[in-house]
């Protein structure tokens, strides 16, 4: 059993350019949450994808968006990258969307933006 | 709304000495609360989590937490720090709608031999 893992593991950018994260969940999972977490600051929730369809979001604007395929992977897209979105970008996965299922967390991608 | 508060950014305990990591919670609806450590350049592990069983909850690597709804606390402690403690700990709160999880700004603990 493969846990969740994340590429690229590290990646810069300069202000203005798009990207796309992605995030392979644990197998079995059909639930994938995308957190930022800003150097020095806990994570916060940017959405979640339950079976392919938006099941939250956090305080995010538009330009971040996300998809979640049939195999129940994920990617996170950024577009008009800003500065202070330079952070470690982790996605988690989980046996559905409620509470009480845990969350499996990959190893991060770190985003720079100059 | 929900939120939490860690009391303290860095933690410093002797090795073999009590751990004890502060946690306060606002929820406006039963909450399910957790501990996750981070070690440097990996992911969130999950430690414990408390899910209106048990107020006292035990977790992995001899941790445990207990759930105090008068104070709104929930503490995690560990009777004897080891070294391979030394890690960033964060406390979380979410609802029972989905996992929009809230996250603390984390407290780095330090082991000192």
């Amino acid at each position: 059993e493969t846990g969740v893992t994340q590429s690229p593991t590290h990646l810069i950018k300069t202000r203005g350019q798009q990207v796309t994260l992605r995030c392979s969940s644990q197998s079995g999972h059909n639930t994938v949450s995308w957190y930022q977490q800003a150097l020095g600051q806990g994570p916060q929730f940017i959405f979640q994808y339950y079976r392919e369809e938006e099941n939250g979001r956090g305080n995010f604007p538009p330009r971040f968006s996300g998809l979640q395929f049939p195999n129940y992977s994920s990617e996170l897209n950024v577009n008009a990258l800003e500065l202070d979105d330079s952070a470690l970008y982790l996605c988690a996965s989980s046996l559905g969307g409620g509470a009480n299922n845990e969350q499996f967390f990959g190893p991060g991608t770190r985003l720079t933006v100059l | 709304a929900q939120s939490v508060t860690q009391l303290g950014s860095h933690v410093s305990v002797s090795e073999g000495a009590l751990v004890l990591l502060r946690c306060n919670y606002s929820s406006s609806v039963p909450p399910y609360l957790f501990w996750y450590v981070q070690y440097p350049n990996q992911g969130l592990q999950l430690l414990l989590k408390y899910t209106s069983a048990a107020t006292l909850v035990k977790g992995i690597n001899g941790f445990e937490a207990e759930f105090k709804k008068s104070e709104t606390s929930f503490h995690l402690t560990k009777p004897s720090a080891h070294m391979s403690d030394a890690a960033e700990y964060f406390c979380a709160v979410t609802n029972t709608a989905y996992q929009k999880v809230t996250f603390g700004t984390g407290t780095k603990l330090q082991v000192i031999p």
